[in-house]
């Protein structure tokens, strides 16, 4: 079975522009999870994405947006980049059924550089 | 609110040594999940093992183990006869069960270096 893939895996932007992550899920995942990797906050929940619906949503400013397709595929999109939001963001996927709390599996990361 | 506390930013240990990775968690949920977490220097997260809050048996596959103490609200992780290749960053992590969907929150992680 195919990992969780994210493109593109390196991302140089510049203040003020946008930017949109891709995330591909293992076969037959349906939730997708967002997180932000920093040295000084270490790794922080952005939001989960289940059947097209965003399930949960963590503390980040309203310019970090997702969205999840048919396929499971999952996008984020931060507008607006600042300095601070210079990090490593990774996708995580699970089966995602309600009932229980599944492990879930990482991608290898989109390294994100603000300039 | 849930937390978890990794006290040990970083152990170093010798090739062979067996090094124990603390991990202290909060949460006012009675069902909860927790989870440990393997970051090499590649960046991937690698998933170890996910335990349940009502099933306080410890674990051992391989070489790692883990002890589960609700008393000390505690999921501490062994790693017995280190190997070089266990070098990198251990993060463990909690999921509340009422929580709608999959959300953990991190430790801090504790980066383990083994040299040889």
């Amino acid at each position: 079975k195919a990992g969780v893939t994210q493109t593109p895996r390196y991302l140089i932007k510049t203040r003020g522009q946008q930017v949109t992550l891709s995330c591909s899920p293992i076969s037959g995942h349906r939730s997708v999870s967002w997180y932000q990797q920093t040295p000084g906050q270490g790794l922080q929940f952005l939001f989960e994405y289940f059947s097209e619906t965003q399930r949960n949503k963590g503390n980040f400013p309203g310019r970090f947006s997702g969205r999840q397709f048919s396929n499971s595929r999952s996008e984020m999109n931060v507008s607006t980049l600042e300095l601070g939001d210079s990090a490593l963001y990774l996708c995580a996927t699970s089966l995602g059924g309600s009932g229980g709390v599944y492990e879930q599996y990482f991608g290898p990361g989109t390294r994100l550089t603000v300039t | 609110a849930q937390k978890v506390t990794q006290a040990q930013t970083e152990i170093s240990v010798v090739e062979k040594e067996d090094v124990t990775l603390d991990c202290v968690y909060e949460t006012r949920d009675t069902t909860y999940y927790l989870f440990w977490y393997k970051q090499p220097p590649s960046g991937e997260l690698v998933f170890l093992i996910r335990r349940n809050s009502f099933d306080e048996q410890n674990e051992i596959s391989g070489r790692y183990s883990w002890n589960f103490q609700k008393s000390t609200s505690s999921f501490n992780f062994t790693i017995t006869a280190s190997q070089v290749v266990d070098s990198a960053v251990y993060f463990c992590a909690l999921s509340e069960a009422t929580a709608a969907g999959n959300k953990l929150t991190f430790g801090g992680g504790t980066r383990v270096l083994v040299k040889p």
